[in-house]
């Protein structure tokens, strides 16, 4: 079964530096998602993007952050310049239109 | 925007017994709403959803209800068993811009004592 794959697994980082979170999501997929997770709290969502632009963004998507689908199967997350706040595991979603497949996760960790 | 609300936060059960996960939404237009399962350190998964022109489903041992007009839905799992043992998030969403955006609750971390 094809599932959503994210690298790195874990990215350790010092406040102030960029950041590309990267994620090759199902292949037949059109909807791409980022979503972010503090540890023990709840999924909240960052982002979605469809035809090669931002369909709609929380408020948490504020200019620090960006995403890109460069090629035909990566689709990336950037942090310009990480906070400490920043620190949290960065999920990755696609879907067809209907339910949304998870990847596995990148723990951010921002010293 | 859409708030979910969900209860407990924790549900310890003995092997065997039943888990009901509920939750509500504030948004009418709100249409969609999965339940996904995630166990620690791992991604969520999607292990059952419903739409709002049904008001029950269900697949094998795991059943969603839906009360439109209440705006709230309820995950019951039966014959639980310790592999059922993660937090269970549900989500409430619409469409928007051909796509479902979920607004999750806070999770329920299920415990099953063997």
């Amino acid at each position: 079964e094809p599932e959503v794959t994210q690298t790195p697994s874990h990215q350790v980082t010092q406040m102030g530096q960029e950041v590309i979170l990267r994620c090759v999501p199902i292949s037949n997929h059109l909807y791409f998602y980022w979503y972010r997770q503090i540890l023990g709290q709840k999924v909240e969502f960052l982002v979605s993007f469809y035809n090669n632009e931002i369909s709609e963004k929380s408020e948490i998507f504020d200019d620090q952050f960006s995403v890109e689908r460069p090629d035909g199967s990566n689709f990336t997350l950037k942090i310009r310049s990480t906070k400490l706040e920043d620190s949290a595991m960065y999920f990755c979603a696609s879907s067809d239109g209907g339910p949304q497949y998870f990847g596995p996760g990148t723990r951010l960790t921002v010293t | 925007g859409e708030n979910v609300e969900q209860h407990p936060s924790t549900l310890s059960v003995q092997e065997g017994d039943s888990a009901v996960i509920k939750c509500t939404y504030s948004d009418s237009a709100s249409n969609y709403f999965p339940w996904y399962k995630q166990e620690l350190g791992k991604r969520p998964q999607l292990i059952i959803d419903i739409r709002s022109n049904v008001g029950e489903k269900k697949d094998q041992r795991i059943a969603v209800t839906l009360n439109k007009t209440a705006k709230h839905f309820s995950l019951h799992i039966t014959e639980t068993q310790p592999e059922d043992s993660a937090v269970y998030f549900c989500a409430a969403s619409k469409e928007s811009g051909g796509s479902y955006i979920p607004t999750f609750g806070r999770g329920t971390s299920l415990i099953v004592h063997p």
